[in-house]
């Protein structure tokens, strides 16, 4: 299994301009995650979602949309990138309630975004 | 809504040295209990987690937790650190069963002095 992968790495952006970060799990997760991390901050989640067609929002949410049309698959959009929006952003996914295992979340790499 | 609150942001210790990191969390309900470890430049693992029964658990590479229900703690420890538990470390709650993620808190910087 390859896990939470996320692409890409490493994305320097303009103000104003759009991007997608990509996430992908191959655990069948029903529930997965995004967050940001910021130094001193700790994480802060900004969408999740419970299964494919199914979003909400976390506590920062400004900015950004989701969508779910896979249960493998939950991209983050950036709709007009801000100096605000320069973080770490970590996509997680874990098991539902029922589980064993549930709630734990498990992490992919990141994706390092700068905004100028 | 959820709070976790970690008392040292950072701490620095020499190798063999014993370690114990405080978190304490807001919510009286039911809860799951989590730390999570970052090693420099790599993602989240998790270390050990709490969902029911003993509330002493083990985790990875040492690490211990008591999870306090009366005093809505989750303290982690090791007896001897080593220089490879230069990391950050992450007390993280869940609250509830919805699927709204985990509560983390800032963080605990943890430097090992060889």
């Amino acid at each position: 299994n390859a896990g939470v992968t996320q692409t890409p790495k490493f994305q320097v952006l303009k103000t104003g301009q759009s991007m997608t970060l990509q996430c992908a799990q191959d655990m069948n997760h029903e529930y997965m995650s995004w967050y940001r991390q910021d130094p001193g901050m700790g994480l802060r989640l900004i969408h999740y979602s419970v299964g494919a067609g199914i979003t909400d929002q976390g506590e920062v949410p400004n900015g950004y949309n989701v969508s779910r049309s896979t249960t493998e698959d939950f991209p983050l959009r950036l709709l007009s990138a801000a100096p605000s929006q320069t973080s770490v952003y970590f996509c997680a996914s874990s098991y539902s309630f029922g589980n064993p295992s549930a709630y734990e979340q498990y992490f992919g790499p990141g994706t390092r975004l700068t905004v100028t | 809504a959820q709070s976790v609150s970690q008392h040292n942001h950072h701490v620095i210790l020499s190798e063999a040295a014993s370690l114990e990191l405080g978190c304490n969390y807001s919510y009286g309900g039911t809860v799951n209990l989590f730390w999570y470890v970052q090693y420099p430049g790599q993602h989240l693992q998790l270390l050990l987690k709490y969902f029911s029964g003993d509330p002493l658990v083990k985790g990875i590479k040492g690490f211990e937790a008591e999870f306090i229900k009366s005093k809505f703690s989750f303290n982690l420890r090791k007896p001897s650190v080593q220089w490879s538990d230069t990391a950050e470390y992450f007390c993280a709650v869940k609250s509830g069963g919805g699927a709204d993620g985990l509560t983390f808190g800032k963080g605990t910087h943890l430097i090992i002095q060889p």
